[in-house]
């Protein structure tokens, strides 16, 4: 398979603190992305980092790409309550071909009031 | 626009009928996309469409499944006959291309089938 890996699978963590969960690949990439679902909801795009890129903001994200290690990570600072969902990495392979994006199975957050 | 539509929301069917879900995408976008959400595989795409064609169908999972879009603005995902095995939540995607761009694919919120 060649679904991208988000580690760790569950995190729970208290309101307020940051929270990290990171994404292992295993072939070349053209960009990657991550989603957010929260329960009983479709996956909700975040962000988009291209494999020439090694770092992105947006508001209180923040990803990073280290393209040598095959690997992202996603910060979400100052966690607040609404936080809580699961978060997926997504993979776009430079091998070619017709596939869609490729999605690990992803981290599931919980963020404590 | 709403953005992605799917109906039913949840499903309830007995082994051996038939299960038609259905897709309404956004509008303008080329692509669509129909994946499958379980705990022990994650999500799994089946078949996606490209301006109303089918592009790459090598995630159905059998002949049971079958998916049709007949214009721009609707597609169905059919299951003939269901089986236990086919219990999952299908979620629809569409997006302006192949990989999403920097908007990313949107999803609806999927439907939750229920095979016994």
């Amino acid at each position: 398979s060649q679904q991208g890996e988000e580690d760790p699978q569950a995190l729970s963590i208290q309101e307020g603190e940051n929270a990290t969960m990171n994404c292992s690949y295993k072939t070349s990439i053209n960009n990657l992305q991550w989603y957010r679902q929260n329960s009983g909801r479709g996956l909700v795009h975040l962000i988009l980092i291209r494999s020439n890129e090694r770092e992105k903001h947006s508001g209180r994200l923040r990803v990073t790409l280290d393209t040598s290690k095959k690997s992202s990570s996603l910060l979400i600072t100052a966690s607040r309550a609404a936080d809580t969902a699961s978060y997926f990495c997504a993979t776009e392979y430079s091998g070619g071909g017709a596939d869609g994006l490729t999605f690990g199975k992803g981290t599931h957050l919980i963020i404590q009031p | 626009d709403a953005g992605v539509i799917q109906s039913p929301r949840h499903e309830v069917t007995e082994m051996g009928q038939e299960v038609t879900l259905r897709c309404k995408p956004i509008s303008g976008h080329d692509y669509l996309f129909w994946y499958r959400q379980t705990m022990m595989r994650g999500l799994e795409l089946l078949i996606y469409f490209n301006n109303n064609v089918p592009i790459d169908d090598s995630g159905m999972p059998e002949d049971r499944f079958s998916a049709k879009m007949p214009n721009a603005s609707f597609s169905t995902l059919k299951i003939q006959p269901s089986e236990p095995r086919d219990s999952a939540v299908y979620f629809c995607a569409s997006s302006l291309s192949r990989v999403g761009g920097a908007d990313g694919y949107t999803f609806g919120s999927g439907t939750r089938l229920t095979v016994v």
